[in-house]
């Protein structure tokens, strides 16, 4: 089993729909938790860190389930330039730090 | 700030011959890790740095692969030598890595096609 396990998509929404993504770890010491954006060609951009009590950021918001090891991503009124790869990341100490990448999930936002 | 700094952007090389690839992280930050995206492979983390010593290196494919960090504001990956099976981008990142929170910085990439 991966140490992060997201759903490789592609999710196709047309403009305005809301769209949601899941997450899952394997590990129950992980520390933090984070959402990153990738565009096509460029790199990993942070979205937004994901709080235990969940966060939002205007269209976007976060939440973490400790419980069943799980994070989600929420959008809200999907844009086209909504359109990227999101990667699921999560912190954790065992031993030494490591940042553990998911796979990503692609979403493509359709007019 | 100016952000994770790599060079060069783009590397064409042909089979066989040594390719450097270098990093400068952001400063105040005491982690550097070097990653590799494929279509197949996805994002793989190749070497990460803690106050510029190795910490683990599991990621590294073989020995044509090595990676240094000198100083703080400094780090090179380099492969020797070269093969086209080593097509891909390269990432640098930086963060400040103790404690919670505390996300990981990218640079652009290097793009590296070897002939």
């Amino acid at each position: 089993r991966k140490e992060v396990e997201q759903d490789p998509g592609p999710f196709n929404v047309p403009e305005g729909a809301t769209v949601a993504f899941n997450c899952t770890y394997s590990n129950s010491a992980s520390q933090s938790f984070f959402w990153y954006r990738q565009d096509c060609r460029k790199e990993p951009k942070l979205l937004m860190s994901v709080y235990s009590s969940g966060n939002e950021d205007g269209r976007f918001t976060a939440q973490l389930n400790r419980a069943s090891q799980y994070i989600s991503l929420l959008i809200r009124d999907s844009k086209l330039s909504d359109s990227a790869t999101y990667l699921c990341v999560v912190k954790t100490t065992s031993g030494t730090y490591k940042y553990i990448f998911g796979t990503g999930t692609r979403l493509k936002v359709l007019a | 700030d100016a952000g994770v700094i790599q060079s060069p952007r783009h590397e064409v090389t042909e089979m066989g011959q040594e390719v450097t690839l270098r990093c400068k992280p952001i400063s105040g930050h005491n982690s550097l890790f070097w990653y590799r995206q494929t279509m197949m492979r996805g994002l793989e983390l190749l070497i990460y740095f803690n106050n510029n010593v190795p910490i683990d290196d599991s990621g590294m494919p073989e020995d044509r692969f090595s990676a240094k960090m000198p100083n703080a504001s400094f780090s090179t990956l380099k492969i020797q030598p070269s093969e086209p099976r080593d097509s891909a981008v390269y990432f640098c990142a930086s963060s400040f890595l103790a404690g919670v929170g505390n996300e990981q910085f990218f640079g652009p990439g290097t793009r590296l096609t070897v002939l």
